[in-house]
C-alpha cells in the first residue's frame, strides 16, 4: 500500500518556467489537498478538493492551479514560477475533513 | 476567518522535564483539532485529535472552549520527542484543515 506518492522529490526552476507537482493516493480517499512549508510560516493550504471534479482555493492560492478528474489524483500546477513559490509542497488526503490527514514525502522546489 | 496560532517557535525543555506547547484557535462554532507531528526525515503523521481523547506517546491534549486553548502536554519528555509539532484545526462546514506555524521542540540530554 503505497499511501500517498509525490513526484518530483526535488525540482531547480528558472523563473517563469511551468512545472507540475504530481500527487496520487491509493485509499480511495475523497479528500485531498495541497500545502506548502515555508520556514516559520508553518503549513500553509494552497487548494483542496472534496472528490472528483471539486476543487476550491485554500489560504495562499494564487500561482497554483489544480484539478482533480479522478479520485486518485491531484496534481498542483506552477504556470509561470516566481521564487516566491521556492518551498516544500506537501500533498494529503483523507476519508473526509474530519479524518486523519496522510502525507506525501514532500516536493522541494527552488525557483532562481 | 478560522486560525491557528502556535506562539512558540522553538521549544527546547531538558530530558525528564514536562513539555507544553500551545496552541490557540479561533472559530466561533465547534471545531475539530488535532496534533500533527513531524520527525526527522519521516513524514507528517497525525499525533492526537480532541475528539478521540486519548494518549499518544505519553502526549494529551484537552480542548478548552472556553480558552479556544489546545494544548499538547507531556509530564516527562524523552529525546525521542524532538520533531516539529503542528495543531491543526477543521470545520466540516468550511471543509478546509488549517494549520498553525509549528512548534520546534528540541529535549536536550
Amino acid at each position: 500500500n503505497a499511501g500517498v506518492t509525490q513526484t518530483p522529490k526535488f525540482q531547480v526552476l528558472k523563473t517563469g518556467q511551468s512545472m507540475t507537482l504530481q500527487c496520487a493516493q491509493d485509499m480511495n480517499h475523497e479528500y485531498m489537498s495541497w500545502y506548502r512549508q515555508d520556514p516559520g510560516m508553518g503549513l500553509r493550504l494552497i487548494h483542496y478538493s472534496v472528490g472528483a471534479g471539486i476543487t476550491d482555493q485554500g489560504e495562499v492560492p494564487n500561482g497554483y492551479n489544480v484539478s482533480r478528474s479522478t479520485t486518485e489524483d491531484f496534481p498542483l500546477r506552477l504556470l509561470s514560477a516566481a521564487p516566491s513559490q521556492t518551498s516544500v509542497y506537501f500533498c494529503a488526503s483523507s476519508y473526509g475533513i474530519s479524518g486523519e490527514l496522510f502525507f506525501g514525502e514532500g516536493s522541494r522546489l527552488t525557483v532562481l | 476567518a478560522q486560525r491557528v496560532t502556535q506562539p512558540e517557535k522553538l521549544l527546547s525543555v531538558f530530558k525528564g522535564a514536562p513539555v507544553e506547547l500551545k496552541c490557540n484557535y479561533s472559530y466561533s462554532g465547534s471545531p475539530e483539532l488535532f496534533w500533527y507531528v513531524q520527525y526527522s526525515r519521516q513524514r507528517l503523521q497525525l499525533l492526537l485529535r480532541h475528539i478521540s481523547r486519548e494518549s499518544i506517546k505519553g502526549f494529551t491534549a484537552d480542548l478548552n472552549k472556553g480558552e479556544t486553548s489546545f494544548h499538547l502536554k507531556k509530564p516527562f519528555a524523552q529525546e525521542e520527542d524532538s520533531a516539529m509539532y503542528y495543531c491543526a484545526l477543521s470545520r466540516s462546514s468550511a471543509s478546509k484543515i488549517i494549520f498553525g506555524s509549528g512548534t520546534r521542540l528540541s529535549i536536550r540530554p
